[in-house]
């Protein structure tokens, strides 16, 4: 198994624009959660989610949107980017209540 | 509000010294902690979790609820310890995760 897999890896947005990013679960894993990650400071939880439920989610606008697919992959939405959306944004998936496994991360670009 | 303190940015230490990475965390109830671990060009993974109780790569961390710390230690660092390490804490279920900012250790031969 190759692990937690994201794409695209890097991506360079101008502000005003949405991005979509993707995320594959490590086989048999139903839970996906959504981390960005600002340089110089730990991960942000944003999103969970369990058997394509919403089950959690952080401090963020709503132009932040997430959903799962029925194969568990998970897609992250932000619309109307600005530059502050700049940032590493990490998947994790888990089993359920479990330990997380952490994808490489896709790296947006706002200008 | 639930909250993770890593107060050092940076840790330099030589090969074969003792290693203490801080963290402190603000939780009402009985916390989990997790310390996880970033070797460089690698994805963050996790390096042990208080509940385990385990010792991995030789590092320890003891929950302290009087101090609530969860101080992560190492009698003797490698060079292949270099890496960012971070101190973590569920928030209502094991995956929502509060993250310290992170302490980058750096162990120099």
């Amino acid at each position: 198994d190759a692990g937690v897999t994201q794409s695209p890896t890097h991506l360079i947005k101008t502000r005003g624009q949405h991005v979509t990013l993707r995320c594959s679960p490590i086989s048999g894993h139903k839970s996906v959660s959504w981390y960005q990650q600002v340089l110089g400071q730990g991960p942000q939880f944003i999103f969970q989610y369990y058997e394509k439920e919403e089950r959690g989610r952080g401090n963020f606008p709503d132009r932040f949107s997430a959903r799962q697919f029925p194969n568990y992959s998970s897609e992250l939405n932000v619309n109307a980017l600005l530059l502050g959306d700049s940032a590493l944004y990490l998947c994790a998936s888990s089993q359920g209540a479990d330990t997380q496994y952490f994808g490489p991360g896709t790296r947006l670009t706002v200008l | 509000a639930q909250r993770v303190t890593q107060p050092e940015k940076l840790l330099s230490v030589f090969k074969g010294a003792p290693v203490e990475l801080k963290c402190n965390y603000s939780y009402s109830g009985s916390p989990e902690l997790f310390w996880y671990v970033q070797y460089s060009r690698q994805r963050l993974q996790l390096l042990l979790r208080h509940i385990s109780r385990e010792s991995i790569k030789g590092f320890t961390a003891d929950l302290n609820k009087g101090e609530t710390s969860f101080h992560l230690k190492k009698p003797f660092a490698q060079e292949e310890d270099s890496a960012m390490y971070y101190c973590a804490l569920p928030s209502g279920g094991y995956n929502k995760l509060i993250f310290g900012a992170g302490t980058r250790l750096a162990v120099h031969p």
